[in-house]
């Protein structure tokens, strides 16, 4: 149980263009979704933090009108990275409390940016 | 305070040693203290965690160790195997009490098990 789906795995756009990223609750209810980004050889670092129904709140450093989060039900959390460059490129991935489960992660989503 | 510290860097270790990874917090809020393994291309995932409320938790191969005098909490893998070769991140947050609080990671720790 406990599962969150991340679509696509992989993806690749042209600079320029913006690339949606979906999470889905499969079996429970996300109230908050967590957004991270991995660069190759690096841990996760926390992007932004989003509550079903409000405003994301984005970590220091993060562009939020690049990074744009959408968390419109408790079963769906999107990121889209609006006008994407190559420095965008990373691996992103989201993560969802489950209740006192502790934290349930996506298989994460592999952008390269052309 | 926000920070957690992990080491080594990277460990090789014989099939069928022990692999110990350590790690360091500051925020003596934290609450939750899990260890993810990641595969290449893969999200984490979890392997084991631990409260505070215990010294010590037992999975199969997988041991926590937890001090929380002197804030540390450390992941043993005992009879390594070559299929135990990924990444392994250390984290805390504040995730019980009602808080929704996000988990902080450790840098990470790329184990290789020699055959």
């Amino acid at each position: 149980g406990a599962v969150v789906s991340q679509h696509p795995s992989r993806v690749i756009c042209k600079s320029g263009t913006s690339v949606k990223i979906e999470c889905r609750s499969l079996d429970f209810q996300a109230t908050t979704m967590f957004w991270y980004r991995q660069f190759p050889k690096q841990s996760l670092m926390l992007m932004a933090t989003s509550n079903e129904g409000s405003k994301a709140t984005y970590e220091q450093g993060v562009e939020k009108d690049k990074f744009l989060i959408n968390h419109a039900s408790l079963t769906l959390s999107t990121l889209t990275v609006t006008s994407a460059h190559p420095e965008d490129s990373s691996f992103y991935i989201c993560s969802a409390r489950v209740g006192g489960r502790g934290y349930t992660f996506g298989s994460g989503t592999r952008l390269t940016v052309v | 305070q926000q920070q957690v510290k992990q080491s080594p860097q990277s460990l090789i270790v014989q099939k069928g040693g022990i692999s110990i990874i350590n790690c360091a917090y500051e925020n003596t809020a934290f609450d939750y203290f899990p260890w993810y393994q990641q595969f290449p291309g893969k999200g984490p995932a979890l392997l084991i965690a631990i409260r505070p409320d215990v010294s010590e938790k037992k999975e199969g191969r997988f041991t926590i160790s937890f001090n929380k005098s002197a804030k540390q909490f450390s992941l043993h893998i005992m009879d390594s195997q070559p299929g135990d070769s990924a990444t392994y991140f250390c984290a805390a947050s504040r995730a019980y009490g009602g808080s929704q609080g996000n988990l902080i990671f450790g840098k990470g720790t790329k184990l290789s098990v020699k055959p």
